[in-house]
């Protein structure tokens, strides 16, 4: 069955350094990638997307994600965090339907905090 | 309209009450999905449309949930005898199609069963 596993379920970092949050996928297929970020009181925003080609996406707000077949993985990235990111991550994998549409199945999410 | 609207924001209904919960879309989005927030976790699909029709309803619990889109446009998910489980944010989202172009979400609706 598809699935989506995200190890860590809180991550700490200070202001200015850099951050990777961790996604692992289960899919027999080749998949559809995305990160979405939902800030307390609001909707889920979506960050990127892979669908293919160049492995390294690049997103909104400086976020970046790297798509590695052999791992399974497609961590998301940040090379200097602001306190504005502190938020809930969620990694997501877009599963396809014989009708060539598709639905989105999300990981358990990643609560980054930004410490000053 | 501007972007994904959910109604209403807040409902607190007794354990056996019937509820429904309105999912209006983006204007023109043909793909509407359903989504479950329970607290700690992350969205767990219910089901989704593609028109009028539901594309894919594995995801309903049981038959207790039941969502309807009769004219391809708003949507609205149906519980039946709630049961405190059921408490969670109900999430919605459009997308133009359901071919991989990008996923609105509203801010949902947060039940409540008590």
């Amino acid at each position: 069955a598809q699935s989506v596993t995200q190890p860590d379920i809180h991550i700490t970092v200070s202001e200015g350094a850099s951050l990777e949050l961790r996604c692992n996928y289960s899919y027999g297929a080749t998949p559809y990638l995305f990160w979405y970020v939902q800030s307390p009181g609001q909707g889920l925003q979506l960050l990127l997307k892979y669908f293919s080609g160049d492995t390294l996406v690049q997103g909104i707000k400086g976020f970046e994600a790297e798509f590695k077949r052999s791992q399974s993985s497609f961590n998301l990235r940040k090379p200097s965090v602001h306190w504005s990111d502190a938020a809930e991550y969620f990694c997501a994998v877009g599963v396809l339907r014989n009708t060539g549409g598709f639905k989105t199945i999300f990981g358990a999410g990643t609560r980054l905090f930004v410490k000053a | 309209g501007a972007g994904v609207s959910q109604t209403p924001s807040n409902k607190v209904t007794e354990k056996g009450k019937y509820v429904e919960l309105r999912c209006d879309p983006i204007s023109g989005h043909t793909a509407l999905y359903w989504y479950r927030q329970s607290l700690g976790q992350g969205p767990e699909f219910l089901i989704y449309f593609q028109g009028t029709g539901a594309a894919d309803d594995s995801g309903l619990p049981n038959d207790r949930f039941f969502a309807v889109r009769p004219e391809g446009s708003v949507s609205t998910l149906k519980i039946q005898r709630t049961e405190r489980g059921d408490s969670a944010v109900y999430l919605c989202a459009s997308s133009l199609t359901d071919r991989g172009n990008t996923i609105y979400f509203g801010e949902g609706s947060w039940l409540t069963v008590v």
